[in-house]
């Protein structure tokens, strides 16, 4: 059964350093999502990729975050600057369309700064 | 503003049967899930409502009254396995994902 694959599933890094989280959607899905999990707290959407751009996004998403899909396969969120808020899980999400029942969630990054 | 509220723990005994309220107030409908997260991974779905009405799934319902923005999910025959959070989340207007905060679900033998 295809998943959604994440790599690293660990990122520890300095504050102020920028970190790129990758994600590999399922093949035929269309639409990509980013979502974050502070430790102990909600799922917090961040954004939201189709057609090689931006849906939505949250107001969370900020100037920091940027998303691409350099190549066919891999969707990327990059952080640029990181800070001590955001260490959290991040988790990517495909789904094949927009109102589509569900949506297939990676198993996440950890990600910790320091 | 958007608002998903659950009970934050419930505890139930093996073999029992279980509901886990979810009401929602969100700018827009398109739909509401429930996930199942077990501590350290990621959410995985269970199911989906857009209609008033049940739907069952296994030992899995999930009710909607879009009416009184609410919803339950109801497990049966409780498995041990079955212990994990549950998240209640809601596709706006914009079809962004709104979670609540998960139902921790305890199951003692």
């Amino acid at each position: 059964e295809p998943e959604v694959t994440q790599t690293p599933s660990h990122q520890v890094t300095q504050m102020g350093q920028e970190v790129i989280l990758r994600c590999v959607p399922i093949s035929n899905h269309l639409y990509f999502y980013w979502y974050r999990q502070i430790l102990g707290q909600k799922v917090e959407f961040l954004v939201s990729f189709y057609n090689n751009e931006i849906s939505e996004k949250s107001e969370i998403f900020d100037d920091q975050f940027s998303v691409e899909r350099p190549d066919g396969s891999n969707f990327t969120l990059k952080i640029r600057s990181t800070k001590l808020e955001d260490s959290a899980m991040y988790f990517c999400a495909s789904g094949r369309d927009r109102g589509g029942e569900t949506q297939y969630f990676g198993p996440g990054t950890r990600l910790l700064v320091l | 503003g958007q608002n998903i509220d659950q009970p934050t723990e419930m505890t139930a005994t093996e073999g029992a049967i279980v509901q886990i309220n979810c009401t929602y107030q969100t700018s827009g409908f398109n739909g509401l899930f429930w996930y199942q997260q077990h501590a350290g991974e990621a959410p995985t779905f269970l199911s989906y409502n857009v209609l008033d009405g049940l739907e069952e799934k296994g030992r899995f319902s999930s009710f909607l009254s879009r009416s009184k923005g609410y919803s339950y999910l109801l497990l049966k025959e409780l498995q041990m396995k079955d212990s994990a959070s549950y998240l209640c989340a809601v596709r706006d207007s914009n079809y962004q994902l709104i979670w609540g905060a998960g139902t921790k679900l305890i199951i003692k033998p």
